[in-house]
């Protein structure tokens, strides 16, 4: 079965430090996303990628970098934590296409503190 | 101003009523729609995709999908206790598959 996988899936960071969110799917989809989740916002979308080495910026990418680095790996970089990125984080895969069901990760609780 | 609106922010139903939850894009470039339901503490899950003017039925969910005022609404009949949960609509367009989601509707269905 087509799998998204992501890791840590919790996570403590201290304010300035460095925080790196893997994700790695195994369904040889084009397309990557990373979404942070917080109550009353349903899902933000930070950056997402067209495939291997693309990397475009979403809604709010502010103090975030993403890195693409194969087709099945995406990462998303915080340099300088700061608590407002205290949130659930969510990857996500899929093709272009009416018809394609994006696969969701289980997601990364960070923590910032 | 979000780019895809839901409404309501919350909704109850007894169980075994009809659920609708709404939701509307502000980008006239959006070709597609989704809807993904999200059960606490677990990741979202495709319930149904519509491209195209009308309705599509599986099982106890119906989707309508108006392109031309880029409104889609999803409805839920004999609702269940275990349908309780985040319902999230989801948008892109052809020309950038940037998938952009709504707030959200948390539904209750009380038992």
């Amino acid at each position: 079965e087509a799998a998204v996988t992501q890791s840590p899936r919790n996570k403590v960071a201290v304010t300035g430090g460095k925080v790196t969110l893997s994700c790695n799917q195994t369904n040889n989809h084009n397309n990557m996303y990373w979404y942070r989740q917080d109550t009353g916002h349903g899902l933000r979308l930070i950056h997402y990628s067209y495939g291997a080495g693309s990397t475009e910026k979403g809604d709010i990418p502010d103090g975030y970098k993403a890195s693409r680095p194969s087709q099945e790996n995406f990462s998303l970089i915080l340099e300088l934590a700061t608590p407002s990125q205290t949130s659930v984080y969510f990857c996500a895969s899929g093709d272009a296409g009416a018809n394609s069901d994006y696969t969701f990760g289980s997601g990364t609780r960070l923590l910032v503190i | 101003q979000q780019k895809v609106q839901q409404s309501p922010e919350s909704l109850i139903v007894p169980e075994g009523g009809m659920a609708s939850l709404n939701c509307t894009s502000s980008d006239r470039n959006v070709d597609y729609f989704w809807w993904y339901r999200q059960h606490s503490g677990k990741s979202p899950k495709m319930l149904m995709s519509i491209f195209s003017n009308g309705e599509k039925e599986e099982g106890r969910f119906t989707v309508h999908l108006n392109k031309a005022s880029l409104h889609t609404s999803l409805h839920i009949r004999d609702s269940q206790p275990s349908d309780s949960a985040l319902y999230l609509c989801a948008a892109a367009s052809s020309g950038s598959w940037q998938l952009i989601f709504g707030s959200g509707t948390q539904l209750t269905v009380m038992p």
